[in-house]
């Protein structure tokens, strides 16, 4: 089993709002992961993290901020939500490691949350 | 432009038969590559890896292939159950990211009816 949590799993809210999803591993990964799928879609990344105070984003434009103040814990803000922000969430971690030797490099994924903005 | 390209559409088939799914890359150089589980309203779960330079890997009843000449991945499910309908996800790790970050394609979604 993962140790990797989000909350909330679900979120409705209204336009204009601020919204954080909150992300947290206990497993020590340095490197953690915001994805946002949408249905049917590919997993488009669009914030990461190489460890503490080190943020950057991903392939996909995304008016979300992170920040990562702690080791285990990787918060995704969206300052003003817009229907357009409506989709699945999904955070991330994985060892430090290019997927040589034992290490798979494989991605341990939270259960994700699924915004809705009306 | 790069692409990940599964099973254009979904994958049905019955109880105890192979379920053979595709992924296919362009102008990606991989150093490995990934496959993921995925269910309705959950996160991915990491299945199996292969590297540039490996043919094949299996795991229980699982096969992956990989052709880096057809730029292609099999994943096959042998003696296939209901419980193993879910959608499955490939993901590569490209040599030319500077970063070690994952690609994915849009999955492949699989129903293995009784």
């Amino acid at each position: 089993e993962a140790d990797i949590y989000q909350t909330p799993r679900y979120l409705v809210i209204g336009t204009g709002k601020k919204i954080t999803l909150e992300c947290s591993q206990t497993m020590g990964h340095d490197k953690m992961y915001w994805y946002q799928q949408d249905p049917g879609m590919e997993l488009h990344l669009i914030h990461y993290s190489y460890g503490v105070n080190s943020t950057e984003k991903g392939d996909l434009s995304s008016e979300s901020t992170v920040s990562r103040i702690r080791t285990e814990h990787f918060p995704l803000t969206l300052e003003s939500a817009r229907p357009s922000h409506t989709s699945q969430y999904l955070c991330a971690s994985s060892k430090p490691g290019t997927g040589s030797g034992g290490n798979t490099g494989e991605l341990f994924f939270g259960e994700g949350s699924r915004l809705t903005v009306l | 432009s790069q692409k990940i390209e599964q099973n254009s559409e979904a994958l049905n088939i019955q109880e105890g038969k192979t379920a053979t799914l595709t992924c296919n890359y362009t102008n990606y150089s991989p150093a490995y590559l990934q496959w993921y589980r995925q269910d309705p309203g959950r996160g991915p779960v990491f299945l199996l890896l292969i590297r540039e330079n490996e043919k094949e890997k299996r795991k229980e009843r699982l096969k992956v292939t990989f052709d880096t000449t057809l730029k292609q991945s099999l994943f096959h499910i042998t003696a296939s159950q209901p419980a193993d309908s879910a959608t499955y996800l490939c993901a590569l790790r490209d040599r030319g990211s500077t970063l070690g970050r994952l690609y994915f394609g849009r999955g492949t979604q699989l129903t293995v009816w009784p």
